[in-house]
This record gives structure tokens, sequence and C-alpha cells, in this order.
């Protein structure tokens, strides 16, 4: 069945960077983009950055630019996403998102990982 | 960016009753394709976001017929119909307009009275 299975949680230091994967399954990976999106505890979604797989281009939220990092493993239908400089705010569960799109016609964000924990503690 | 305004931020409803939720965004979602660019998704407690409405009334596959979308232009609606236990947990609106530029409402959470 199609899925995207996330690596396992992490727990990083101030100033450490983390690297998130997000392998796919069912479905022809370089065919649909890949979203990242973030979720404090207690908070509501936020939006971080997008990779083709097909091309590897990127585009990232303009708050996480210079410290985000999108990229992607066509021989094993990965994609990744580091943040640098982790502070204790970026303490959140961070999911990937198949943007969906069918004949040219968007048809939203249709597959979720299941989330990666992401602490981030002196 | 595109701010996505939800009201109300809580709703509690009684099971078989109707339940809505509006979505507003400080700018029209409607593409010069005709399409408004507006996707509705659920979060169950402790589970990832699930995709319910895309292009603001299309639902997703498998998503039940008692969830509608509506609206148009800055003014969208979800609507519940013969509300679950199983429908509890937060609904988003996220715009889609401004692709690789998404934004979600700030979420309005379903609780079963």
């Amino acid at each position: 069945q199609v899925q995207l299975v996330q690596s396992g949680a992490e727990v990083k230091e101030p100033g450490a960077s983390v690297k998130v994967s997000c392998e796919a399954s069912g479905y022809t990976f370089r065919s649909y983009d890949i979203n990242w999106v973030r979720q404090a505890t207690g908070q509501g979604l936020e939006w971080m950055g997008s990779i083709n797989p097909y091309r590897g281009d990127t585009d990232y939220a303009q708050r996480f630019q210079g410290r985000v990092t999108m990229t992607r493993d066509t021989s094993i239908s990965t994609v990744y996403m580091e943040l640098s400089s982790l502070r204790s705010e970026d303490t959140a569960v961070y999911y990937c998102a198949r943007e969906s799109w069918n004949n040219g016609r968007y048809c939203g964000m249709d597959v979720w990982g299941q989330g990666t924990t992401v602490t981030v503690s002196s | 960016d595109i701010v996505m305004t939800q009201s109300p931020l809580s709703l509690p409803v009684t099971p078989g009753e109707s339940a809505s939720i509006s979505c507003r965004s400080t700018q029209s979602l409607l593409h010069g394709n005709g399409n408004n660019y507006l996707d509705w998704y659920l979060q169950k407690p402790g589970k990832s976001p699930q995709l319910l409405i895309y292009l603001g009334s299309n639902r997703a596959s498998g998503v039940p017929d008692r969830f509608s979308g509506s609206g148009s232009g800055t003014d969208f609606t979800l609507k519940i119909s013969r509300v679950e236990a199983g429908d509890v947990g937060i609904y988003y609106c996220m715009q889609g307009l401004q692709t690789r530029r998404y934004t979600f409402g700030q979420g309005t959470k379903l609780e079963i009275e």
C-alpha cells in the first residue's frame, strides 16, 4: 500500500542538527512532491518546505531559510529533512506528506508519514 | 503569506447532530482555472493529519459523504452531518493557492458532548 515511513525519535542538544528521513513505498517516488510539516506540542500545523523528488528542487518557508535542507535519494525512495542550529522552540513532531496531483489537478496532501518527534534539550 | 482564520476554535457537538467550521483567508483562494485551493484535514488524537477535502469541495478517497466542503474566494465551510464519536479531533483548513507557500488555520477542536 501507499505509505510514508519516517525515522525514529531524536533527542538533540541546542545548537546541534537533526536529519529526519521519510521512505516512500507503494507508488512512483519521483512523481510526487513531498512536503514537511511540523507541529509543536499542543500547537497547530506549520508548513516548512517542499522537495520535488524527480528534480531535487526545493522551496522553504521563509522562517526556516538558512536552517533547513531537504534532499532525496532516489535509489532508496527516501527524502530527508535536516534542520540545523536547533533551539528549544524546534521541539516538535515533524511530518512528511505527499502532495498529490492527478492529470494536472491538485488533489491535496493525501498521504502522511507517522511523524518523528524531535526533542531539543540540554 | 496568506493568513487562514478558523472559527470556532472549540466545537462541542452532540452525537447525531451537525457541525460546521468556518475558514477565512486574507486573499481569495479562487484560481483563474476556477478552482478554490482550500483543503480540510482532520488530525485525530495521537495520529497524523488526514486529508478530508481538497479544492474546497472534493472529498478525498474513503471520506464519508457526511463530510462536505463549500465556499469560494475567501470564505469556506466544512460541514459534518450526523457527527459520530470517531469524528473527534482537530480540523485544519489549509490554503494551497500559493504553491510551496502553504499555510494552515489555527485548528478547530471538535469534541463530543
